[in-house]
């Protein structure tokens, strides 16, 4: 199975500042036809997990474009340009390079 | 509207059956790939399962194999979850979510699974 182990696991943060999650995994997540194949989750409290980025750098619908997702191979940051108060929450790196899927640890992001 | 909501949560003694629904709506159901994820609050996320558009195909985490089935009944736009031979570390919430062919891009309410004697 292919571990994912993001850092930090928590991330104090202060609004209007960057930030910035990082997440690696055991096996390359890149595919023959030149996709990784690397998402990011937003958990905000009391909701589901909700798609923020796929394919280590395509923002889903509707995600704010303060968001943006990065890298290839093994090695993938997830950045938040400048933060506001509505982004806290527990966020994962998931891959579904091959089953079984998994996720990072998570990391959970609170206003300072 | 993309939704899903799923239902069929409860408590259930260990060894003990459930089966969980996830009513689709909202999108073309039999186009694409569907999820169960599970979540044990104040833990991670863990993927559970998959099934293919037309439901042949199956996919278990090694924790559930053997003990869960995942179907889809694409006339009716719903997937579901049997669970059977519970145990007590299989309590979480249960989220069903729908592919988007790389990712998992709409996430139902999710249903509470506790199995306590």
């Amino acid at each position: 199975d292919i571990v994912m182990t993001q850092s930090p696991l928590f991330l104090p943060v202060t609004p209007g500042e960057p930030a910035s999650i990082s997440c690696r995994s055991s096996q390359s997540l890149l595919q023959s036809n030149g996709y990784n194949y690397l998402a990011w989750y937003l958990q905000k409290p009391g909701q589901s997990p909700q798609l923020l980025i796929y394919l280590d750098s395509n923002r889903a619908s509707g995600v704010p474009d303060r968001f943006s997702g990065s890298g290839s191979g093994t090695d993938f940051t997830l950045k938040i340009s400048r933060v506001e108060a509505e982004d806290v929450g527990v966020y994962y790196c998931m891959h579904t390079r091959q089953t079984p899927y998994t996720f990072g640890q998570g990391t959970k992001v609170e206003i300072k | 509207e993309v939704q899903l909501v799923e239902s069929g949560g409860g408590v259930v003694q260990p060894g003990g059956s459930l089966r969980l629904s996830c009513a689709a709506s909202g999108f073309t159901f039999t186009s694409y790939f569907m999820h169960w994820v599970r979540h044990v609050p104040g833990k991670g996320l863990v993927w559970v399962s998959h099934i293919s558009t037309d439901g042949r195909i199956a996919t278990y985490a090694d924790s559930v194999k053997g003990r869960f089935t995942v179907s889809r009944d694409n006339a009716k736009n719903m997937l579901y979850l049997q669970m059977d031979s519970l145990r007590a570390e299989d309590t979480a919430i249960y989220y069903c979510a729908k592919s988007n062919n790389y990712a998992l891009d709409i996430w139902g309410q999710g249903s509470m699974v506790t199995v306590s004697s």
